[in-house]
Formats: C-alpha cells, sequence, structure tokens
C-alpha cells in the first residue's frame, strides 16, 4: 500500500459531461502529481501541486483543471469529456518536489466516457 | 524536445534467468531516474532509484545500471519470478516525472 488514496475506483459517465476525481496523499507529502494512462500506454503528465500551489503542467487539455486544497488533497476535474478521456487517471505525492524525491502511486480512477 | 525511451516494448524470459530492461533518456540535465513496476489494475509501485552522480545501485534482486555518456538506463531483475512479471517503466526527474512508453516483462514458469 502506498498510502496515496484515490476514489472512486471507477467512473462511467457520458459524452459532454464533467467529473471529479479525489486523491489523497501520503501522510507527510506536499506534493501532488495527476498522471493520465490510457490503454497500453505509458503515463502522461498533467500537472503537479506543491502546498497548495501549481508547480508544473504538463499536457494538460484546457477541459481539465486541478487543485490541492489546503489539507493537501487534490481533485482533477474533467469537463466536456469526450470518448478519448477514458483513460486510466492516476495521482501520486511526494515529500517534496526535489529531484531525490520518489513519487508515490495510488491505484488509479478508471474513467470510462460512453 | 526532451523524451524518455525504452528500447524494447515486451521481454520474455524463464523463471530463473535474469531479466535486463533498457531505457534511454534524452535530457542531460536530468540528475536522478527512478523504475516503476506496473502490475495489472495497480499505480506504478516504486522498484529502486538512482542520482546521475552513481554508476549503480543495487537492491534486493534488483539492479539499476547509469551511464551518462549515452544516457543509458538499465534495470536488471535477478533470479526472475513469475510475481515480476508486470510493466515497467523508466523516469527520469526535474521539476516534474516523465515516464517512457514501458516495458511488458512475462516471466515463463
Amino acid at each position: 500500500d502506498s498510502g496515496v488514496t484515490q476514489t472512486p475506483k471507477h467512473l462511467i459517465t457520458a459524452t459532454g459531461q464533467r467529473v471529479t476525481l479525489r486523491c489523497s496523499p501520503r501522510s507527510g507529502d506536499l506534493s501532488v502529481y495527476w498522471y493520465q494512462q490510457s490503454l497500453d500506454q505509458g503515463l502522461q503528465f498533467l500537472i503537479q501541486y506543491y502546498n497548495g500551489e501549481e508547480r508544473a503542467k504538463g499536457n494538460i487539455l484546457e477541459r481539465f483543471s486541478a487543485q490541492q486544497f489546503p489539507d493537501l488533497h487534490s481533485e482533477l476535474n474533467l469537463s466536456s469529456l469526450e470518448l478519448g478521456d477514458s483513460a486510466l487517471y492516476f495521482c501520486a505525492s511526494s515529500v517534496s518536489p526535489g529531484n531525490n524525491s520518489p513519487l508515490h502511486f495510488g491505484n488509479g480512477t478508471r474513467l470510462t466516457v460512453t | 524536445g526532451e523524451s524518455v525511451g525504452l528500447h524494447l516494448p515486451t521481454l520474455s524470459v524463464q523463471e530463473g534467468d535474469n531479466s535486463i530492461i533498457n531505457c534511454a533518456y534524452s535530457n542531460s540535465a536530468s540528475d536522478y531516474f527512478i523504475w516503476y513496476k506496473q502490475e495489472s489494475g495497480k499505480g506504478p509501485q516504486f522498484i529502486i532509484d538512482i542520482r546521475s552522480n552513481m554508476d549503480k545501485r543495487q537492491g534486493q534482486r534488483v539492479t539499476v545500471l547509469l551511464n551518462k555518456t549515452v544516457k543509458h538506463l538499465s534495470l536488471q531483475i535477478a533470479a526472475t519470478q513469475p510475481g515480476d512479471s508486470a510493466v515497467y517503466f523508466c523516469a527520469e526527474k526535474g521539476n516534474d516525472m516523465r515516464f517512457g512508453a514501458g516495458t511488458r516483462l512475462t516471466v515463463k514458469p
């Protein structure tokens, strides 16, 4: 168990809808990362937060947004969903965004857009 | 742009043999590298890391080698077991962490 909790585990919704994915980082970790993994693909970095502030942004669509709250949990909001948004969404956390701090991943939220 | 990639998408080995999974990176400024293992239905699991001031690091049954000259990283698994079957990702860490496409390791009994 990595200590990173993601909810829900599964989500099925229709095109055009909006969903929110939730992540609780490991105790003591201040940095949260979001990744998207499509079927049999690698992990695409979306966005990173550190102590409530956006730290780095990757290939995140404008329809997607995220935030990290004062209690350090994070939410990823996906709107105007398209079929191609179906994927596994992973959250990871680390102590700090420094170079020598490994990420610890949750077990993901599987999003299916129909 | 900068990228992290893997040489082989699949690797099949016999149980008990040693496995070697390779990774090429292109960002010469990267100074920290990590190997992850991802089993079906689970998130990536940290295996071992290495800093750029090291060439080799050993863990339990795993060894990571770093060749900065050719920007190459490898993961060696000794006495591969069926439980080692998974997808293995290398990643380089800077302000964020970038992953390669992964290598699927299959261990034959």
